[in-house]
């Protein structure tokens, strides 16, 4: 199993839809995990931190099933300027202070 | 200016040539990372550094080679360019206390 798996889509949903990611992991030990937009050609940033409890920002809310081990990303109420592409970000097995990143969900929101 | 740069932001070479691809950060986070972006492969770690003098392998480190002697820079040598490593190249740095990585524009690498 890979470390962290994601759909790379393209998800292509209509302005005010709800639309959610998932990302699946195989380290069982992970603790820390995130969430990162990536525009076209552009460099990643930090979405979101994911927490146990889950974690909500706005139109953003990010959950975490360890019984299942996956992470997901649920936007409420698309907006064009969601456009992108959201990287799952989970520790890797190599050490703590290294991360893995997934390949990507492309979300395209169309008027 | 404040923040994580990249030079060269493009760069054109020819297979077998030594390339140098800069970082420079200006926070003096102690982390520091060279990622390659492909299609089809997301975000691959090549090297990172934990501090000066510091540095470590990461999934894909042939070929490379890295360097910090201070740590606001972190060069990335590629000894001599393939056509497999044309690709699209972040760095970024973080520090001791955060989760956050903070990346540079990325420097995009052609070799022909």
């Amino acid at each position: 199993r890979k470390e962290v798996e994601q759909d790379p889509g393209p998800f292509n949903v209509p302005e005010g839809a709800t639309v959610a990611f998932n990302c699946t992991y195989s380290n069982s030990a992970s603790q820390s995990f995130f969430w990162y937009r990536q525009d076209c050609r552009k460099e990643p940033k930090l979405l979101m931190s994911v927490y146990s409890s889950g974690n909500e920002d706005g139109r953003f809310t990010a959950q975490l099933n360890r019984a299942s081990q996956y992470i997901s990303l649920l936007i409420r109420d698309s907006k064009l300027s969601d456009s992108a592409t959201y990287l799952c970000v989970v520790p890797s097995s190599g050490g703590y202070q290294k991360v893995t990143f997934g390949i990507g969900t492309k979300l395209q929101v169309i008027p | 200016d404040a923040g994580i740069t990249q030079s060269p932001r493009y760069k054109i070479t020819e297979t077998g040539r030594q390339v140098t691809l800069m970082c420079h950060q200006t926070w003096s986070h102690s982390y520091m990372f060279w990622y390659r972006q492909d299609l089809g492969h997301g975000l691959r770690l090549i090297y990172y550094s934990a501090a000066a003098d510091i540095t470590d392998k990461g999934e894909v480190p042939d070929g490379y080679v890295v360097s910090r002697s201070k740590t606001e820079n972190f060069p990335l040598t590629l000894e001599s360019a393939t056509r497999s490593q044309t690709s699209v190249y972040f760095c970024a740095s973080r520090n001791y206390r955060s989760e956050e990585a903070f990346f540079g524009q990325g420097t995009r690498l052609t070799v022909v």
